[in-house]
């Protein structure tokens, strides 16, 4: 069955360590998302990439970085300079950009700090 | 800025009764509008979508919802709640290729915790 991927289910981060989050989608869809969700705040979104090689900040991108250099995946790095991690972070893709489609979403990938 | 606004942070029904979870937008420019569920420690599913037509959508797991344009609320309701439908469910909202700033975006509302009793 098509989905998407996101590895690890939980990571931990030590201070002024880089970690990076998976994302992997074998839908065969041009954009994908990347969202951090904290309680109550509903859903931010970080980075956004509508096609391979090409990626926009979203809200909160400060302390983030991403890469897209396979349809299939954009890996989220997060920084040392992200000074508060902790967070369930979601990935989504969607058949193209445009805020007229329906994304599928990962099972997410929780961040802790040690 | 564009926003969206869920404004019960918790909702309690009894198994059986009727439920209408609240979203409203800001922004005049007719909206695309979605509502998504969201089991804990899991990612998002997709309800059901409005871009135009009908006002009134069904979506899966029997919920609909209605589009008033009048009062810029994309309101969702089930007739008979199920004991599996406790989640968080969230409003989105995308506002076209029009809008420089957000053609490319959903906006989330801050979500709706559904807790059933029995």
């Amino acid at each position: 069955d098509g989905g998407i991927t996101q590895s690890p289910k939980y990571l931990f981060r030590k201070e002024g360590q880089n970690v990076t989050l998976s994302c992997e989608q074998n839908l065969n869809h041009d954009a994908m998302y990347w969202y951090r969700q904290d309680p109550g705040q509903g859903l931010r979104l970080i980075y956004y990439s509508q096609i391979v090689n090409d990626f926009q900040k979203g809200d909160i991108a400060e302390g983030y970085s991403v890469s897209r250099e396979k349809k299939e995946s954009f890996p989220l790095t997060v920084t040392s300079a992200q000074k508060n991690p902790t967070a369930f972070y979601l990935c989504a893709s969607s058949i193209q950009g445009g805020s007229n489609q329906p994304q599928h979403f990962g099972d997410g990938t929780r961040l802790s700090i040690l | 800025a564009q926003s969206v606004t869920q404004p019960d942070i918790h909702i309690t029904v009894s198994e059986g009764a009727s439920l209408e979870l609240r979203c409203n937008y800001s922004y005049g420019a007719t909206p695309y509008l979605f509502w998504y569920v969201q089991s804990p420690g899991q990612g998002l599913q997709l309800l059901l979508k409005y871009f135009s037509g009908d006002t009134l959508v069904q979506g899966i797991k029997g919920f609909e919802a209605e589009f008033k344009r009048s009062q810029s609320s994309f309101n969702l309701r089930k007739p008979s709640v199920h004991w599996s439908d406790a989640a968080e469910y969230f409003c989105a909202v995308g506002w076209g290729r029009d809008t420089m700033e957000y053609g490319n975006k959903l906006v989330f509302g801050a979500g709706t915790i559904l807790r059933v009793k029995s």
